[in-house]
C-alpha cells in the first residue's frame, strides 16, 4: 500500500532563507505526487503535482519539488521565504488509477520569522 | 466560477447522534471526494462519488455513507457518532471520469465537527 512520510512536522526559517520540505513516499506502481498548502482555518490548495514528464516541477507562490524515484522522494523547496509562507504543508500521493483518491503525510508547519 | 462550497462551516454534536455534512462541487464537477482530517493529521480519504454512484471507499466503517445528487453535489451521512468523529470534513471536486487520466481535486473549506 502507498504512504507519504514526511519529515519533521514543524521547521522554523527566517525570512529570505531557504525553505526545504520533505516528503518521502512508498508506492507499488509509478505514482502522481502533490504538494498542498493549507492555511489556519481553510481548506487546501495546490501548490504542484508531479504526474508524468520532467521530474523538477515549478508551483505556484515561486515553490518547486524534485521527483526522485531512486530515493522516492518528492522535496519541497523555496529559495527565499517570506512571512506569508507560514502554513501547514502536505505532501499526498496517488497511484488509484480508479479513483484519484490521495494519500497525505501528517503534514509540516512552517513557521517564518522575520 | 464557483468554487467547492460546504456547509455548515462548524458543528457541535453529541455522542451516538447523527449528522449530514453538504458539499456543492465546483461549476460542472462531476466527482466528490471527502477526506477526514482529525487535528494534527493529515487527510485521510473516506469515499468518492461519481456520476451519483459511489466509486472507492477508504478504511471507515459503515456509518460513514454519502450521496451525490444529479447536480453533482453530496453529502456526507455520519451515523452513531463517535469522539473520534471530531474533525475537519473536507470535501473536493473533479472534472473527468476517475478511471482517466489524473483529475486534479479542488477542495472546500471544510466543516469543523466537534462530538462531545
Amino acid at each position: 500500500a502507498q504512504s507519504v512520510t514526511q519529515l519533521g512536522s514543524h521547521v522554523s526559517v527566517s525570512e529570505g532563507a531557504l525553505v526545504l520540505l520533505r516528503c518521502n513516499y512508498s508506492s507499488s506502481v509509478p505514482p502522481y505526487l502533490f504538494w498542498y498548502v493549507q492555511y489556519p482555518n481553510q481548506g487546501l490548495q495546490l501548490l504542484l503535482k508531479y504526474t508524468t514528464g520532467a521530474t523538477l516541477v515549478k508551483g505556484i507562490n515561486g515553490f518547486e519539488a524534485e521527483f526522485k524515484k531512486s530515493e522516492t522522494s518528492f522535496h519541497l523547496t523555496k529559495p527565499s521565504a517570506h512571512m506569508s509562507d507560514a502554513a501547514e504543508y502536505f505532501c499526498a500521493v496517488s497511484d488509484d488509477q480508479n479513483t484519484d483518491k490521495l494519500i497525505f503525510g501528517t503534514g509540516t508547519r512552517l513557521q517564518v520569522f522575520p | 466560477e464557483t468554487g467547492v462550497t460546504q456547509s455548515p462551516t462548524h458543528l457541535i454534536k453529541t455522542r451516538g447522534q447523527q449528522v449530514t455534512l453538504r458539499c456543492s462541487s465546483q461549476s460542472g464537477h462531476n466527482t466528490v471526494s471527502w477526506y477526514q482530517q482529525a487535528l494534527g493529521q493529515g487527510p485521510q480519504f473516506i469515499f468518492q462519488y461519481y456520476r451519483e454512484e459511489e466509486n472507492g471507499r477508504g478504511n471507515f466503517p459503515p456509518r460513514f455513507s454519502g450521496l451525490q445528487f444529479p447536480n453533482y453535489s453530496s453529502e456526507l451521512n455520519v451515523n452513531a457518532l463517535e469522539l473520534d468523529d471530531s474533525a475537519l470534513y473536507l470535501c473536493a471536486s473533479s472534472l473527468g471520469q476517475p478511471t482517466t487520466t489524473y483529475n486534479e481535486q479542488f477542495f472546500g473549506p471544510g466543516t469543523r465537527l466537534t462530538v462531545l
